[in-house]
């Protein structure tokens, strides 16, 4: 059981390049989603989904597409990497239960820069 | 912009020293998650508390969710610098799961 993983760990970019984070979870989860984190601004949610065909976008989804083909997998698309999206991404996944989210399993976080 | 606002930012406290961080909501939640993240490491669930006036302990943390659901703390008691991390609080909203910016806090030894 290797919970949540994401692929890479370390990227750095150029600006205008496009690029696919990876998230795969192998707990049956419903819930998964993106966030961004950067120095004071706490866990910034990208976008999320509650199944597989399904993808909202959450509070800063400018830049940046998401998929859900499988229950499995959740990958972050970033379109013409710009300088804004440097950040921290973690991944997280959680079962849903009685109309809340339960527990979120996070992933251990891809770092970016771009340049 | 963030709709769950946490306070304060940083906290730096002499280990033995309590600590306090608060969590507030402009609308009722049904529930509330704290979650705590190591230094360059990833979030990790802590608890979630559902009920009004809800009051959970967890040896030295004590967590406790508001009478009207709008606001959530976590205490911890006598600090450890293994309690050194940043501390978050997460709230459903519109179908989302929003967290608050998280409060860091050092510990000195």
């Amino acid at each position: 059981n290797a919970g949540v993983t994401q692929t890479p760990k370390f990227q750095v970019l150029k600006t205008g390049q496009s690029m696919t984070l990876q998230c795969a979870q192998d707990m049956n989860h419903e819930y998964m989603s993106w966030y961004r984190q950067d120095p004071g601004m706490g866990l910034r949610l990208i976008h999320y989904s509650v199944g597989a065909g399904i993808t909202d976008q959450g509070e800063v989804p400018n830049g940046y597409n998401v998929s859900r083909s499988t229950t499995e997998d959740f990958p972050l698309r970033l379109l013409s990497a710009a300088p804004s999206q440097t950040s921290v991404y973690f991944c997280a996944s959680s079962s849903i239960g009685a109309g809340a989210y339960n527990e979120q399993f996070f992933g251990p976080g891809t770092r970016l820069t771009v340049l | 912009g963030q709709q769950v606002m946490q306070i304060p930012q940083y906290q730096h406290v002499q280990e033995g020293e309590d600590f306090t961080t608060y969590c507030n909501s402009s609308t009722t939640l049904s529930n509330i998650q704290w979650y705590k993240q190591r230094p360059g490491g990833h979030p990790v669930f802590l608890i979630q508390l559902v009920k009004s006036g809800e009051v959970k302990k967890q040896k030295r943390l004590t967590f406790q969710f508001g009478e009207a659901k709008k606001n959530s703390s976590l205490h911890i008691t006598a600090t450890q610098t293994t309690d050194v991390g940043t501390y978050f609080c997460a709230g459903p909203r519109t179908g989302k799961l929003i967290f608050g910016q998280g409060t860091t806090l050092q510990v000195k030894p």
